[in-house]
């Protein structure tokens, strides 16, 4: 398997545009996670889906953020308008359920810019 | 909530031990990990331990497990300049019932030659 598959790698947006980041998580896992990480705050968990339906969404910063999963293999995460206080790497990880360990498999993430 | 707390930063010379340090305060994880981050790379797993375990071995890694004042620890042997990265601990706060982890901050180990 080739691992979670994250696009774009790197994206730099002015203020104000629309960011889509977009996540394919390994074939047969149950779990995906979206993830912010800066320096100031480490590592944020800000939405995770089950099967593809939205779990906890408590993580996600403001109206301005919204996540979906409308298959098993596919998830977007959009920011609209972006600031530039939303600049971070974000990472998605998917893990599959029950009878494992729980391990988590990340991402290589991607580095937003919002000038 | 759960919370997970590490020191930040830990600087060693290659080839001494490097010990990183971790303390939790939800007692009902059924696994605990600890994940690699290197230079623009996302996680990876480096080991993790089974709650009902003291300590777990793996070539130079050593993970050690106090359950009673809720501490984890990750020891790496001979240390080497390769293992410069940021070190996460994290905790399964829902006994593997609902699939989020909860992470640390992280610790940055600088390996000086």
């Amino acid at each position: 398997d080739a691992g979670v598959i994250q696009s774009p790698r790197h994206e730099v947006t002015e203020m104000g545009q629309e960011v889509t980041l977009r996540c394919k998580p390994i074939s047969g896992h149950d779990y995906l996670f979206w993830y912010r990480q800066t320096m100031m705050r480490g590592l944020e968990l800000l939405i995770y889906f089950n099967n593809n339906v939205p779990i906890d969404d408590s993580g996600m910063p403001e109206d301005r953020f919204s996540a979906k999963m409308p298959n098993a293999s596919f998830s977007t995460l959009k920011i609209q308008p972006s600031e530039p206080r939303d600049s971070a790497v974000y990472f998605c990880a998917s893990s599959p359920s029950g009878g494992g360990t729980g391990e988590q498999y990340f991402g290589p993430g991607t580095r937003l810019t919002v000038t | 909530g759960e919370d997970v707390e590490q020191s930040l930063f830990l600087s060693v010379r290659e080839g001494d031990s490097s010990v990183i340090n971790c303390t939790y305060t939800d007692s009902s994880s059924t696994y605990l990990y600890w994940y690699k981050q290197e230079p623009g790379a996302g996680l990876q797993l480096l080991t993790y331990i089974f709650s009902n375990m003291d300590m777990k071995q793996d070539q130079r890694l050593t993970v050690l497990l106090n359950k009673k004042d809720k501490h984890l620890s990750l020891r790496i042997a001979d240390t080497q300049t390769g293992d410069s990265a940021i070190y996460f601990c994290a905790v399964d706060p829902y006994g593997g019932s609902q699939g989020n982890l909860i992470f640390g901050k992280g610790t940055k180990l600088s390996v000086k030659p």
